[in-house]
């Protein structure tokens, strides 16, 4: 069964700050990898798709990376504001499923 | 139209009520999704519909019933609900049904469920 792992649990940064989440999993047939943008109570918001073919992808001040070889992809937030606390989950697609990551909760500081 | 909809935003049911959450799409999306999400916890699949045909049932308890009426409309019929069921149920639609594999979902705002 896969599994995907995302560390750390929770962070919290300054303002300002340059920050990596991370998403790793077991399984290599995968079709792409999600990541998404959660605030409390409330729906997911999808922020970007890496296709299994590609290495990474760019929205704004997100990059997100996949290496299919050691089962990993990194979500790279520059220069981090105050709105961008939420909790960021990674989902691994192997088909029209999803498996989620526990989420990394993140707390940017004023 | 870009978005996924789910009504009602909050639901407050009794263990003996029956009732109905919607979800609604109108961005051509041929396969739509059921997922449960408890507090701190990341989403679970219930169920994916393609084509407006059941594709995937995660074993889910018969208390939940789904139905897809048209391409564009997802429900999830409650009955005799168990206070563990209180979740966050979220609707998500992809392009293409279960046979175009690897598309991107976008979900819907969520209904956030009790039951007492």
């Amino acid at each position: 069964k896969q599994e995907v792992t995302q560390i750390p649990a929770a962070l919290s940064v300054p303002e300002g700050e340059n920050l990596v989440l991370n998403c790793s999993f077991t399984d290599s047939a995968i079709y792409n990898l999600q990541w998404f943008r959660q605030d409390p109570g409330k729906g997911l918001t999808s922020l970007l798709l890496i296709q299994s073919s590609q290495r990474e992808q760019t929205s704004g001040r997100l990059n997100a990376s996949l290496d299919k070889s050691s089962g990993r992809s990194t979500l790279y937030i520059a220069a981090s504001q105050p709105g961008d606390s939420a909790t960021y989950l990674c989902a691994f697609n192997a088909g029209n499923m999803l498996t989620f990551g526990g989420g990394t909760r993140l707390m940017v500081k004023p | 139209d870009t978005e996924v909809t789910q009504t009602p935003k909050h639901l407050v049911m009794g263990m003996t009520n029956k009732k109905s959450l919607k979800c609604e799409q109108h961005m051509g999306h041929r396969a739509m999704y059921w997922y449960k999400q408890k507090a701190k916890k990341p989403p679970e699949l219930m169920f994916v519909y393609s084509y407006e045909k059941l594709s995937i049932n995660e074993s889910v308890p018969s208390r939940f019933s789904p139905e897809c009426p048209n391409s564009s409309l997802l429900n999830l019929h409650l009955h005799a609900l168990q206070p563990e069921d209180s979740a966050l149920y979220l609707c998500a639609s992809s392009r293409g049904g279960v046979a175009n594999l690897g598309n991107e979902q976008f979900f819907g705002p969520g209904t956030r469920l009790t039951v007492l």
